[in-house]
């Protein structure tokens, strides 16, 4: 099992670019989340899934996009980027919506 | 909508001290509480949880915590830290509604002096 993994590891952009964050699970687990981390903030919740093809938004999903056409992946969209989305990007899956939550290594995102 | 908050952004304990971490939450019910650990670099750990039933629970690594209704809180104990306990602490709430995801707290920075 490889659990949660995510990639790339680091990134950086340019102001207005796109990019995807690619996050995905091995443990046949139905739910899926997206949080950054920024310092002093904690995690916040940018969208979560409770299955394929069911996406919703958390507290901070301006300027993102998530699907999830399978149960293993769920890759996270960055339409424009801008400076204020220079974070640190955790990808988390559980097999139900409060069973403990695995979290990917992260995917630290720099935009200039 | 519920919250929660960690009153202390840094605590320092020295090795062996006791320790004790803060946890208040806001909801109209009896929510399900996490304790996760972070350590440097390194992605979230589930430290323990509470559901329902005996309010004092058990988790890893030694650590403990005591969910007290009256209180809204849900604090983590560890009798005798440990250097390699050093790390960033985060509270968690999960709404007992469906659809619903985890709400983290801002964390609590743990420093072991020796």
């Amino acid at each position: 099992n490889a659990g949660v993994t995510q990639t790339p590891k680091f990134q950086v952009l340019k102001t207005g670019q796109s990019m995807t964050l690619q996050c995905a699970q091995d443990m046949n687990h139905e739910y899926m989340s997206w949080y950054r981390q920024d310092p002093g903030m904690g995690l916040r919740l940018i969208h979560y899934s409770v299955g394929a093809g069911i996406t919703d938004q958390g507290e901070v999903p301006n300027g993102y996009n998530v699907s999830r056409s399978t149960t293993e992946d769920f890759p996270l969209r960055l339409l424009s980027a801008a400076p204020s989305q220079t974070s640190v990007y955790f990808c988390a899956s559980s097999k139900t919506r409060l069973s403990e939550q695995f979290f990917g290594p992260g995917t630290r995102l720099t935009v200039l | 909508a519920q919250s929660v908050t960690q009153p202390d952004i840094h605590i320092t304990v020295s090795e062996g001290a006791s320790l004790e971490l803060r946890c208040n939450y806001s909801y109209g019910a009896t929510p399900y509480l996490f304790w996760y650990v972070q350590s440097p670099g390194q992605g979230l750990q589930l430290l323990l949880k509470y559901f329902s039933g005996d309010t004092l629970v058990q988790g890893i690594k030694g650590f403990e915590a005591e969910f007290k209704r009256s209180q809204s809180s849900f604090n983590l104990r560890k009798p005798s830290v440990h250097w390699s306990d050093a790390a960033e602490y985060f509270c968690a709430v999960g709404a007992r509604q469906a659809g619903t995801a985890l709400i983290f707290g801002k964390g609590t920075t743990l420093s072991v002096s020796s």
